[in-house]
């Protein structure tokens, strides 16, 4: 089945900076790659998502890209602010069309 | 806005209880799921169902079974509660598994359940 690595498991940056995490994803076929932030003591929501026929996709100061050759795809964040403190999960979409989930970034901004 | 919960935030159980976790959509979703969630480990599903009394099994469904006998209400049972089952349970639902629009793919999450098995 499809297996999904997310790196870093921290991360840490000062407000302002800009934030990135990998994720590399093991099933060729896998075309849906969604990210979800979840705050403390709240439920994951989505905030970003690609599909594989496109290399990139920006919302904001958050962006996605994809590397279907390499089988791995990033989250950037750009500007950081305290608000983006939260656990980040990146997702393949494996067999039938299920979410594989990587192991979560917990992500610090400091101010 | 689409709304999922859960049946309790916090649920504490004895070793070989038997345990019922409640998730309700009201957002008329095809798909409804059951995650747990565990340090360094993310999301890893238990049980999917895709329509009314239909179920399939995720990556770890051993020692859980799942009930849907109407489309918003999707359950998720430990028939005999154990330790090693004490984490964070996520409830899930989407619209769409499959078809030209992403948009329709999304998972809303209820709040969660953390169960503690003692």
């Amino acid at each position: 089945g499809e297996n999904v690595e997310q790196h870093p498991s921290t991360l840490s940056v000062q407000e302002g900076d800009s934030a990135v995490i990998k994720c590399t994803y093991s099933d060729s076929a896998s075309n849906y790659f969604p990210w979800y932030k979840q705050e403390l003591g709240k439920r994951p929501q989505l905030i970003i998502d690609i599909r594989s026929n496109v290399g990139e996709k920006k919302d904001q100061r958050i962006a996605v890209t994809l590397n279907k050759t390499a089988k791995h795809f990033s989250l950037h964040i750009t500007e950081t602010q305290p608000e983006d403190s939260a656990v980040y999960f990146c997702a393949a979409t494996g067999a039938g069309n299920m979410l594989t989930f990587g192991g979560g970034t917990r992500l610090m901004v400091k101010p | 806005d689409v709304k999922v919960t859960q049946s309790s935030r916090y649920l504490v159980k004895r070793t070989g209880e038997k345990v019922f976790l409640e998730c309700v959509q009201d957002m008329d979703h095809e798909n409804m799921f059951w995650y747990r969630q565990d340090p360094g480990l993310g999301l890893r599903l238990i049980y999917f169902s895709y329509d009314v009394k239909m179920k399939e099994k995720g990556d770890i469904p051993e020692g859980y079974s799942v009930s849907r006998e109407k489309k918003e209400r999707f359950s998720l049972i430990l028939e005999s509660a154990s330790t090693n089952q004490t984490s964070m349970y996520l409830c899930a639902s989407s619209s769409q598994l499959w078809g030209k629009d992403a948009s329709s793919y999304e998972q809303y999450f209820g709040p969660g359940t953390r169960l503690t098995v003692t």
